[in-house]
């Protein structure tokens, strides 16, 4: 089944303690893109990548860390995470200028 | 500077009623591609349409429908006959080369 996985799912942390969200997608999709949903605001783009080792920013990119290593996966880290980072992520793929598949979403907490 | 703007921020109507989402997008660009997607109350998002712009016609599938005018820069979203179903907040978005811009969304509430 072509699909987007993150994990976690759900993730409640501390300020400053490191973590990292994954996302893979089976469909050999060159470009892959983070998101932050917040209420209001809507998706706004962290960083996207448009094949192995290109990544860019998006608007939102301050606090944030992305790895694309391998074709499928495009992590995102957060070094230092503070509470203006707890939200809910989004990873998308798509092939060229396609429509977006989207993971499930992370909802993250930092306290 | 590139922008999308989803004025509706939460719409209510009642079911069998029509409905159109507004898209207006801002870009200097002559080659973009905008986006409708749907979000429903269980989180996910799922794509509805997609359109480049160079292709102006008018889409119809089903219940919904959509219109792009480049001359004012929008690419609204029409659901005829609403259903409960329906209910979701619908985003709209613009990519212009690698980069995506997403509206803030409307909520739209059809009432049973």
């Amino acid at each position: 089944e072509a699909q987007v996985t993150q994990n976690p799912r759900y993730l409640i942390t501390v300020t400053g303690k490191k973590l990292t969200v994954t996302c893979s997608q089976n469909m050999n999709h060159e470009y892959m893109s983070w998101y932050r949903q917040d209420p209001g605001l809507g998706l706004r783009q962290i960083y996207y990548s448009m094949n192995v080792e290109v990544t860019d920013k998006g608007d939102v990119p301050e606090g944030y860390k992305v790895s694309r290593k391998e074709k499928r996966n495009f992590p995102l880290i957060l070094e230092s995470p503070s509470p203006n980072q707890t939200s809910l992520y989004f990873c998308a793929s798509s092939f060229g200028y396609n429509e977006q598949f989207f993971g499930p979403g992370t909802r993250l907490t930092v306290l | 500077a590139q922008k999308v703007t989803q004025a509706q921020t939460e719409i209510s109507v009642v079911e069998k009623e029509d409905v159109t989402l507004d898209c207006v997008y801002e870009t200097r660009d002559t080659t973009y591609y905008l986006f409708w997607y749907k979000q429903p109350p269980s989180g996910e998002l799922v794509f509805l349409i997609r359109r480049n712009s160079f292709d102006e016609q008018n889409e119809i599938s089903g219940r919904y429908s959509w219109n792009f005018q480049k001359s004012t820069s929008s690419f609204n979203f029409t659901i005829t006959a609403s259903q409960v179903v329906d209910s979701a907040v619908y985003f709209c978005a613009l990519r212009i080369d690698d980069k995506i811009i997403f509206g803030k969304g409307t909520r739209l509430h059809i009432l049973p």
